[in-house]
């Protein structure tokens, strides 16, 4: 149980384009889900706090409207990156708390979608 | 705001134990230490977390400094699928939520 997908897995764009990645929890209702940016070597960096039905709380230095996050539902969240640049190539991760008491203090991590863009 | 530090990498003999130190100086009294590993190119995975006693499961122990400013986690017996980077994480809570900071990590290599 417990388990967090992510869509696309990896993702080839042009410059300039938008791309949207998918986080769903499989088998629990996820009230609030993350979002992190990791690069090649580097350990994660929390970008955003996703809640349902709420607007999303982001870190310090990322851009909200770079990076769009849509939590409508207790199981998808998504990650738009818009406008896409060479620099926003990396390795971006999700992961969801589940709250029915079963793992109260875990995060649930997907296992990643690598965005490069040409 | 790096709230832990670690070695940035560790060898281990295939069936030895391997000890991963993590030093969080500045913790704060309700906040947990937690410990995942991330096999190349996977999404972390969970291994144990702790706040002032030490705990084990069948993964792994963690031992926690009664000053709680570091912690050891404790594989007891390193096989080559332990190969992996461990992060050390504290959960930080703020604006009614909880939140991870992830340390640097170490890459621990499991010997044959």
């Amino acid at each position: 149980g417990a388990v967090v997908s992510q869509h696309p897995s990896r993702v080839i764009c042009k410059s300039g384009t938008s791309v949207k990645i998918e986080c769903r929890s499989l088998d629990f209702q996820a009230t609030t889900m993350f979002w992190y940016r990791q690069f090649p070597k580097k350990s994660l960096m929390l970008m955003a706090t996703s809640n349902e039905g709420s607007k999303a709380t982001y870190e310090q230095g990322v851009e909200k409207d770079k990076f769009l996050i849509n939590h409508a539902s207790l199981t998808l969240s998504t990650l738009t990156v818009t406008s896409a640049h060479p620099e926003d190539s990396s390795f971006y991760i999700c992961s969801a708390r589940d709250w029915s008491g079963r793992s109260y203090n875990e995060q649930f991590f997907g296992p990643g979608t690598r965005l490069t863009v040409l | 705001d790096a709230k832990t530090t670690q070695p940035t990498s560790m060898d281990c003999a295939e069936g030895r134990a391997a000890n991963l130190p993590c030093n969080h100086s500045t913790i704060s009294g309700n906040e947990y230490v937690y410990w995942y590993r991330q096999i190349h190119s996977q999404g972390p995975q969970y291994i144990i977390h702790g706040l002032k006693n030490n705990e084990t499961n069948e993964m792994a122990s963690l031992i926690i400094t009664e000053d709680r400013k570091s912690s050891t986690l404790i594989l007891p017996h390193a096989t080559l699928r332990d190969t992996a980077v461990y992060y050390c994480i504290v959960r930080v809570q703020t604006s009614g939520t909880y939140k991870y900071i992830f340390g640097t990590g170490t890459r621990l290599k499991v010997l044959a």
